[in-house]
């Protein structure tokens, strides 16, 4: 079974420092992995993906992730973060089964300090 | 921003009633999901669809019933609803299962008294 654990519910970083949001997973066959932002009273949406190509992947609004299979991480990180980078980032995880399923991690909501 | 809507956006019921959520899309994609959202949980998968009459059950389905006749519409059926169903609801759409990226919705506030 898959599974997503998203270490940390809040993390609080200075405008302008590092973002690093932690995301492991949990696969018994090669995954599909993605990052996606939820801003408030809004839906989700996508800020990047891994489907078994580059290892690094960029995403939109200068983030990007490493997937490190053997760590079976997929960390999210950003080099310097802005005001309007606060928000809530889930993880999440599928698989090329066929299932149709996607498995999402509890989430890190992220706050920028001035 | 992918064609999908979700009717109401804001309920209110009490506690025993029957409530329907309507998902609609007009990207003519596939595959459509409801999830709920509560904190400290993330997403949990309700039910899904992978086409017109078509669906299958997620990993918290007991009290929810979906049903899916056109291609753009995904209805979301709390047979008797609960409490413990107060939550925000989202639709999700994809082209693909797996690999493809998943647009959603603004999301259903819904409040069981």
């Amino acid at each position: 079974a898959q599974s997503v654990t998203q270490l940390g519910s809040h993390v609080s970083v200075s405008e302008g420092a590092l973002v690093l949001l932690r995301c492991n997973y949990s696969s018994s066959v090669p995954p599909y992995l993605f990052w996606y932002v939820q801003y408030p009273n809004q839906g989700l949406q996508l800020l990047l993906k891994y489907t078994s190509a580059a290892t690094l992947v960029k995403g939109i609004n200068g983030f990007e992730a490493e997937f490190k299979k053997s760590e079976t991480s997929f960390h999210l990180t950003k080099p310097s973060a802005h005001m309007s980078d606060a928000a809530e980032y889930f993880c999440a995880v599928s698989d090329s089964t066929g299932t149709y399923k996607y498995i999402f991690g509890t989430g890190t909501r992220l706050k920028v300090l001035a | 921003d992918a064609g999908i809507t979700q009717s109401p956006r804001h309920k209110v019921t009490e506690t025993g009633t029957p409530v329907t959520l309507r998902c609609h899309q007009t990207e003519n994609h596939r595959y459509m999901y409801w999830y709920r959202q509560d904190p400290g949980h993330g997403l949990r998968l309700i039910h899904y669809s992978y086409g017109v009459k078509d669906t299958d059950k997620g990993e918290v389905s007991d009290g929810y019933s979906v049903s899916r006749s056109k291609t753009e519409d995904f209805l979301l059926t709390l047979e008797s609803a609960t409490s413990s169903q107060t939550s925000v609801y989202f639709c999700a759409i994809s082209v693909l299962a797996g690999a493809d990226t998943q647009y959603f919705g603004p999301g259903t506030r819904l409040t069981v008294l």
